[in-house]
């Protein structure tokens, strides 16, 4: 399958854990978002970047988040001292051209 | 900033009748236009995008939507539902020029198309 990959798929960790989720995106693109959704929500913009570099993090992004895509490949998202409100399905997408972004199937996080 | 809106949460519509899930959107600049579709446990796929040119859009599945700037509305339509249609719409918009790489998605409309 040569779609975008997410791992783990499911994650369930106590309040005050760090977790950490990785994203293998389609080879040839340049181009990786990472969004977060949460139920009855559209997916919310967390940051971009093309190729390595991070070119936009969202505002609302807590600083306890942060996201790598070392050598513009595979990008990790990792968020420290995990909070119950952190509970969501983070969603990370790659794409070549503006906008026609192309899913993974998520990671789904729950902290007890 | 950027918004979108689809004021349905959910529609239902007969398998064979035509469907219409409504999206308007806000923008400073010009907008560039997006359906994605969930279905249950699967990740989001993109249906279709306006850019720029003709007002109407086809995309996949049979699916196309109607831009219309006045109303400030990217309506999706089918003419004819299958009851494998059913799934989570999402519109999004992303302004051109704006210096911003992400979309902006709306809450999103189930469509239920019954037998």
């Amino acid at each position: 399958d040569t779609g975008v990959s997410q791992d783990p798929r499911h994650k369930i960790t106590k309040r005050g854990q760090n977790v950490t989720f990785r994203c293998d995106p389609i080879s040839e693109h340049n181009r990786l978002y990472w969004y977060r959704q949460t139920l009855g929500q559209g997916p919310e913009f967390l940051t971009y970047f093309q190729n390595e570099a991070q070119l936009e993090k969202s505002r609302l992004l807590s600083d306890r988040f942060s996201a790598e895509r070392p050598k513009g490949s595979f990008s990790t998202l990792e968020i420290q001292r995990t909070e119950q409100g952190d509970s969501a399905m983070y969603l990370c997408a790659s794409s070549l051209a503006a906008g026609e972004l192309f899913f993974g199937e998520g990671s789904r996080l729950t902290v007890l | 900033a950027q918004s979108v809106a689809q004021p349905e949460d959910q529609v239902n519509v007969a398998e064979g009748n035509p469907l219409t899930v409504k999206c308007t959107y806000s923008v400073s600049g010009n907008p560039y236009l997006f359906w994605y579709v969930q279905y249950p446990n699967r990740g989001l796929q993109f249906l279709l995008k306006y850019i720029t040119g003709d007002n109407l859009v086809k995309g996949s599945y049979g699916f196309e939507a109607e831009f219309n700037k006045s109303q400030t509305s990217f309506h999706l339509k089918k003419p004819s539902a299958l009851v494998s249609d059913s799934a989570l719409y999402f519109c999004a918009v992303k302004e051109t020029g704006a210096g911003s790489y992400q979309l902006t998605f709306g809450k999103g409309t189930k469509l239920s198309v019954i037998p």
